[in-house]
């Protein structure tokens, strides 16, 4: 089993361009995350996605969107990069949504000029 | 509301003992513990689910105190292979993630 799978692993934008960041478990898991890392920070949740056609704000939505394609397969947006989001974005899955352990991809490192 | 970790950072010589600090303004359903290693993701430890429990596998083990809205993570014997941040993730709702606490541990 791969686990979960993220991709592209590195990007570089200009401030105004667009890209989607992919990401698919195989672990048959209904609750998918998205999270960003920066220096200090910690880990922030922007988007999750609680079962198969559910999505949710987290704590630092502004700027994404995000679709939850099907079981597998959870997809975060950024329609007009900005350099703010500069950063490194995890992709998570668990079981359910609460009180379960949770399975990071290895991440995206997004750089915005 | 993030949790609050401490320390921030900690050295350590191979042997040592930690014990890394988490606390909550609001009231907790559960409290997650990760370790990440540089340019890692992050990888879980140990999920603690009821005030009063507490866990550990190998030397590293946690307690929950729900009253306090607290949990504390003990690393006992430290390795080298124990280097890492630590984050704790507190369920209010959503997991939300402390800031880390960066563990280093010397030979």
């Amino acid at each position: 089993n791969a686990g979960v799978t993220q991709t592209p692993k590195f990007q570089v934008l200009k401030t105004g361009q667009s890209m989607t960041l992919q990401c698919a478990q195989d672990m048959n898991h209904n609750s998918m995350y998205w999270y960003r890392q920066d220096p200090g920070m910690g880990l922030r949740l922007i988007y999750y996605s609680a079962s198969e056609g559910t999505t949710d704000k987290g704590e630092v939505p502004n700027g994404y969107n995000v679709s939850r394609l099907n079981k597998r397969e959870f997809s975060l947006r950024l329609e007009s990069a900005a350099p703010s989001q500069t950063s490194v974005y995890f992709c998570a899955s668990s079981e359910v949504p609460r009180k379960n352990e949770q399975f990071f991809g290895p991440g995206t490192r997004l750089t915005v000029l | 509301q993030q949790p609050v970790q401490s320390p921030q950072a900690v050295i350590l010589r191979e042997g040592e003992d930690a014990v890394i600090n988490c606390s909550s303004s609001k009231a907790l359903y559960s409290v997650h513990w990760y370790r990440q290693k540089h340019g890692e993701a992050p990888i879980f430890l140990m999920i603690l689910l009821k005030g009063g429990e507490q866990k550990g596998h190998d030397k590293i083990s946690a307690s929950f105190n729900e009253k306090k809205q607290q949990s504390s993570l003990y690393l006992t014997a430290s390795q080298l292979s124990y280097s890492g941040t630590y984050f704790c993730g507190t369920e209010t709702g959503n997991l939300i993630f402390g800031k880390g606490t960066k563990l280093s541990v010397k030979p």
